[in-house]
């Protein structure tokens, strides 16, 4: 079954630290892997995009890698902003049926304090 | 370029009754997808629309229905209406053809209420 899990669920960290957020997949076939920052009753907006082959990937404050061995990717947040508090979800893209298939974890939802 | 527009923005139905959803493409883009957000949960996949044909579907049943217009804008039909319906619907647009790692464009939602 093709799944995104993400962890933490949730996560409080104080403005201008630093977090790293994660994702396992399980997906198959898999196209490629893209990060989504959501606000509160928002609909999600891209942060980066990776295919297989890709390690790293950076857009601004935020890194992601991905190991597409291990099936897993992390988000790496740095220097927390107040407005970096939204839901984080990780979407892995699966070609297949003649269509691409987005598969959504469940977010984690990311609170930063002053 | 204009964005996704989803409408209405918010929604409180009676069980039973019926709702359309309605989603306006990013402009240049030819697929529409649409998407069921529980709250606290990650979107859904309901179903995909390219060429005014429906080419992709989830695990939702028949009376989730949809269309897609010549100008590729699209509509989510919900017959029926359950009390776990309730949720944020997300609409995304996409171009078809473009190289693989081309974008979707997601819609702010309509939240809809089942009462």
């Amino acid at each position: 079954k093709n799944q995104v899990e993400q962890s933490p669920q949730s996560l409080i960290i104080l403005e201008g630290k630093n977090c790293t957020l994660q994702c396992n997949y399980t997906v198959s076939p898999f196209s490629n892997l893209r990060w989504y920052k959501q606000d509160t009753g928002r609909g999600p907006v891209s942060l980066t995009i990776m295919t297989f082959s890709e390690n790293t990937k950076s857009n601004g404050r935020y890194t992601a890698t991905l190991d597409a061995d291990t099936k897993q990717s992390s988000l790496h947040i740095t220097a927390s902003q107040l407005s970096d508090s939204a839901s984080y979800i990780c979407v892995v893209t699966s070609f297949s049926g003649g269509y691409n298939k987005l598969i959504f974890g469940a977010g984690t939802r990311l609170a930063v304090h002053p | 370029e204009t964005g996704v527009t989803q409408s209405p923005t918010h929604l409180i139905k009676t069980r039973g009754q019926q709702v359309t959803l309605r989603c306006s493409s990013q402009s240049g883009h030819n697929t529409v997808s649409w998407y069921q957000q529980a709250l606290g949960q990650g979107p859904q996949f309901i179903f995909q629309y390219y060429r005014e044909e429906e080419n992709g579907r989830g695990n939702f049943p028949p009376r989730f229905s949809g269309l897609q217009f010549p100008n590729y804008s699209s509509e989510l039909n919900v017959n029926a209406l359950e009390l776990d319906d309730s949720a944020l619907y997300l609409c995304a647009s996409s171009l078809v053809g473009a190289a693989i790692n081309y974008g979707y464009t997601f819609g702010s939602g309509t939240r809809l209420t089942v009462v």
